[in-house]
């Protein structure tokens, strides 16, 4: 069965500060996709990036980075210099590959709560 | 660009009764998923469908039920509410060869 976890329920840092959120999956597929998702206070869910299981190269959007190591199954977040409006909820999802009808449910990670602080 | 558009975007209704959401996707996608987010939990898969037909089913009460339109929009049935209905329900759509998912912003159900 595939599965998400994520092991930080919340995380409070300083304005400025580095921080990574973990996030360790289980999946028997070998074709599979991986997410992150912000959802602010407002409820929305603000897709970041999508990653597939061929593609572990580590990748960087402004303030955002993934690392990606299938070999411990762990597709971390890091958001350097971190500001206010980080403060959000992220989940961690992972989904199989869709074959034609089948397939592509996101299963979630329980979310990290992440309080930035001025 | 469009987006997933959802409706409404809060509903109270009382316990007993009987809420319709309504999901329409991004033009020329052909998936639909149905999500349910209580409160401090994580989003849980309800339902999804490809084409109009039901593809893949979650942990979906026997009191809801949904279905997807000859115009691809979804309407997902909830009859005989809960108080533990009480939550966030989200629609994503998504293209066979496609990017990934696109959610919408979400109906705010609280039941009373």
């Amino acid at each position: 069965a595939q599965k998400v976890t994520q092991a930080q329920t919340e995380i409070s840092v300083v304005e400025k500060e580095d921080v990574t959120l973990d996030c360790v999956y289980e999946t028997r597929d070998t074709t599979y996709y991986l997410f992150w998702y912000k959802q602010p206070p407002s409820g929305e869910l603000v897709f970041l990036i999508r990653r597939n299981s061929f593609d572990e190269q580590n990748e960087i959007s402004g303030r955002y980075s993934w690392n990606f190591q299938k070999s411990t199954s762990s597709f971390n977040f890091t958001i350097t210099a971190s500001q206010v409006v980080d403060s959000a909820v992220y989940f961690c999802a992972l989904s199989e590959a869709r074959i034609y009808n089948q397939g592509g449910k996101l299963i979630f990670g329980q979310g990290t709560e992440l309080s930035v602080k001025p | 660009a469009a987006g997933v558009i959802q409706s409404p975007r809060h509903l109270i209704k009382e316990k007993r009764e009987t809420a319709t959401l309504k999901c329409y996707p991004i033009p020329r996608h052909d998936t639909v998923y149905w999500y349910q987010q209580g409160p401090g939990q994580d989003p849980q898969f309800l339902i999804s469908f490809y084409e109009k037909m039901q593809s893949d089913k979650g942990s979906i009460p026997d009191r809801f039920s949904a279905q997807q339109f000859s115009d691809y929009h979804s309407e997902l049935n909830m009859s005989s509410l809960e108080l533990g209905d009480s939550a966030l329900y989200f629609c994503a759509s998504s293209s066979s060869g496609g990017y990934g998912y696109t959610f919408g912003s979400g109906t705010r159900l609280t039941v009373v």
